[in-house]
């Protein structure tokens, strides 16, 4: 079965670091795009960006480029979204999520949906 | 960025109506659109990936159409579970923004 499973809810306070976690098992880690996604209270949903774990590929939306780092650790085939300095305005709900397929010409990549997400991680960033 | 725009922003309808939600881009994405569905306090789940195609293990009352710049959720015969907040997704170019989300309520 394909799982992806993260890590639990944080409670931290504005200008700490934090690094959540996104563990995958069922399949080939190194071989699909993984996503995050925001969804801060009561709002939808927002693409952070894509890491694929094979070289360690990202790319990052506009909107949180330099806010927050993606990475993957292949030989636990684990990702991570992680933060240097929280603010009050990252308290959101973050999802993890596969993407199952691609079609890639040249140097576009055309993706097909996110088919498998992990539950979700709250964080909650307050003095 | 493209950007995803979604009407209506709710509807209530009935048990065995048949409900549509439209997706618009603000470019060109081919078929590259997604629609996924949000149950109030799950993770959401994908229904149909590149605008038609039906995800394994969802109802057939979902369907998808579409391509280029405008796009069609439907659902043929709502029942209670289908009451969730539905968005849809380009996944043509980065940021792979969604749009706002549809709630649907029940009657």
């Amino acid at each position: 079965e394909v799982q992806l499973v993260q890590s639990g809810a944080e409670v931290k306070e504005p200008g700490e670091s934090l690094k959540i976690s996104c563990k995958v098992s069922g399949y080939s880690f190194s071989g699909y795009w993984i996503a995050w996604v925001r969804q801060m209270p009561g709002k939808g949903l927002e693409w952070m960006g894509i890491i694929y774990p094979g070289d360690s590929d990202t790319r990052y939306s506009p909107s949180f480029q330099g806010q927050v780092t993606m990475s993957a650790d292949k030989s636990i085939s684990t990702a991570y979204l992680q933060w240097s300095r929280l603010k009050a305005s990252d308290t959101a709900k973050y999802y993890c999520a596969r993407y199952g397929d691609y079609l890639r010409r040249g140097n576009n990549y055309y993706f097909y949906g996110m088919d498998v997400w992990g539950q979700g991680t709250t964080v909650t960033v307050s003095s | 960025d493209i950007q995803m725009t979604q009407s209506p922003s709710s509807l209530s309808a009935s048990v065995g109506d048949r409900v549509t939600i439209t997706c618009r881009a603000s470019q060109s994405i081919s078929t590259y659109l997604n629609w996924y569905q949000q149950k109030p306090g799950k993770a959401p789940k994908l229904l149909i990936y590149v605008a038609s195609s039906l995800q394994s293990g969802v109802p057939s009352r979902f369907s998808g159409s579409g391509s280029e710049t405008d796009f069609t959720l439907t659902i043929s015969s709502l029942q209670a579970e289908d009451l969730a907040t539905y968005y849809c997704q380009q996944s043509y170019s980065t940021p792979h923004t969604f749009g706002q989300g549809t709630k649907v309520e029940i009657k």
